[in-house]
């Protein structure tokens, strides 16, 4: 019940594209979705969060969608630069102190220019 | 402002010697602290979280331990290394829901 389901693995883009990665949970007592970019030597930043009272958050170009019935959200990546190139990452955990995040596997993204 | 500190950066390690990874937050009080591994192109792993000093819980049994020894600072420990201890080793806080990663420490066993 506590896992988070990413896909796709790895995924491929042209500049100016419109990048999408899907992730599933279980736990429906999950009530925090962060996503995290990370590049290459370095650790993971938060980019972007959503909570469960909303079903859409967008800030630029970045925008999580959520739909709490099917226990889904995703991340789009509006025009797509190679700069966006990087590992993402889904999150989800209880908003209280002591609990842990729960994260998905990863998805490789290249935005080719 | 929170800031979250890890050294070394990179360590290169014989098989068998041991390790002393250190990370410290500046700016916070009592924050949960928590140790990763991210193997080469793969997600990341829990190994540690603290709670408070001297509060340790393991997620995944192996040859290393983690100590609290002050309110923000979170040190990851070895014995004797071995080579599938060789990875990017991650040290995070966290503030309500939002966890902040530090830069890491990439570790080579040889």
């Amino acid at each position: 019940q506590q896992q988070v389901k990413q896909s796709p693995q790895s995924l491929i883009v042209q500049k100016g594209g419109i990048s999408i990665i899907n992730c599933a949970y279980e736990n429906t007592a999950f009530d925090y979705f962060p996503w995290y970019q990370q590049f290459p030597g370095k650790g993971p930043a938060l980019l972007i969060a959503i909570r469960p009272d909303v079903s859409e958050k967008k800030e630029g170009r970045f925008t999580i969608s959520f739909n709490k019935s099917a226990k889904q959200f995703s991340l789009h990546i509006m025009d797509s630069q190679p700069g966006d190139s990087a590992t993402y990452f889904c999150a989800a955990s209880k908003e209280t102190s002591g609990s842990r995040l729960t994260f998905g596997e990863g998805t490789q993204l290249t935005v080719n220019p | 402002s929170q800031t979250i500190h890890q050294w070394p950066a990179t360590l290169v390690q014989p098989v068998g010697s041991p390790l002393s990874l250190e990370c410290t937050v500046e700016g916070t009080s009592n924050p949960n602290l928590y140790w990763y591994r991210q193997a080469a192109g793969r997600g990341l792993q829990l190994l540690f979280y603290s709670v408070g000093i001297g509060q340790i819980s393991s997620e995944v049994p192996q040859n290393l331990s983690a100590s609290r020894p002050q309110d923000r600072q979170f040190i990851l420990s070895s014995k004797k290394l071995l080579l599938s201890d060789s990875g990017f080793y991650l040290c995070a806080w966290r503030d309500r829901g939002t966890q902040y990663f530090g830069p890491g420490t990439r570790l080579t066993v040889l």
